[in-house]
């Protein structure tokens, strides 16, 4: 696609529930990060996948957050069980290859409210 | 894990020369550093990268001094949509390595006229 899109653009959940947000990345790009930005802060990373491999999931706050990629292209994150403090603007970014030195594109982001 | 700070503001006028400071203390021999834009309601947005020394694109400069624990993006000549707040983000995505992404906290930069 010609930029990074996620869906939903705004979810507002029970708490307890599962929800699960999707990303489809600029398809060119083999690297997919996900990040979760609280208001007012700057985005912290959760884990990223370079094609369908997930190198990296120590961000991950805990084990009800799960991220997946079969295919190396579209991506989901998945929160069971949530919680009050899981309300936030998560956001999706794609770059070219897997690399520090490489641009990030974001997506627009999903707003979860978790009540 | 590299830890970034900011200042969390900083106002300008319009037309002047706009410099923010990152402190990265503990700054890995393979992070680069990035510099993100970011307006209300979008996602952020690339401005300027680089590892060591200066480098310079057609919206900004970067300053990197040889200790590499600092950096400072210079934005020349401000106008009022250079409103938005700017990131400072240090790290690397190495094989073998749980180094994550670190973002600082921004700076909210108001231009004003």
């Amino acid at each position: 696609g010609a930029g990074v899109s996620q869906s939903p653009r705004y979810k507002v959940t029970k708490r307890g529930q599962d929800v699960t947000l999707r990303c489809d990345p600029i398809s060119s790009h083999a690297t997919l990060y996900w990040y979760q930005q609280a208001l007012g802060q700057g985005p912290e990373f959760l884990t990223y996948f370079n094609y369908e491999a997930q190198p990296d999931k120590s961000g991950l706050p805990s084990d009800r957050f799960s991220a997946e990629r079969p295919e190396g292209s579209i991506s989901t994150l998945t929160i069971q069980r949530t919680e009050q403090r899981d309300s936030a603007m998560y956001r999706c970014a794609s770059s070219l290859i897997r690399s520090s030195y490489n641009e990030q594109f974001f997506g627009p982001g999903t707003r979860l409210t978790v009540l | 894990l590299a830890k970034t700070t900011q200042p969390i503001s900083m106002d300008s006028y319009e037309g002047q020369e706009v410099n923010i400071t990152c402190s990265h203390n503990n700054i890995a021999t393979n992070d680069y550093i990035t510099w993100y834009q970011q307006f209300p309601s979008q996602g952020p947005r690339f401005i300027i990268q680089g590892y060591k020394t200066k480098v310079t694109n057609e919206v900004a400069s970067l300053f990197i001094p040889a200790d590499r624990k600092s950096s400072t993006l210079s934005l020349p000549r401000v106008s009022l949509s250079d409103t938005a707040v700017y990131y400072c983000l240090v790290g690397a995505l190495d094989s073998g390595s749980a180094r994550q992404l670190t973002f600082g906290s921004g700076t909210q930069l108001t231009v004003l006229p």
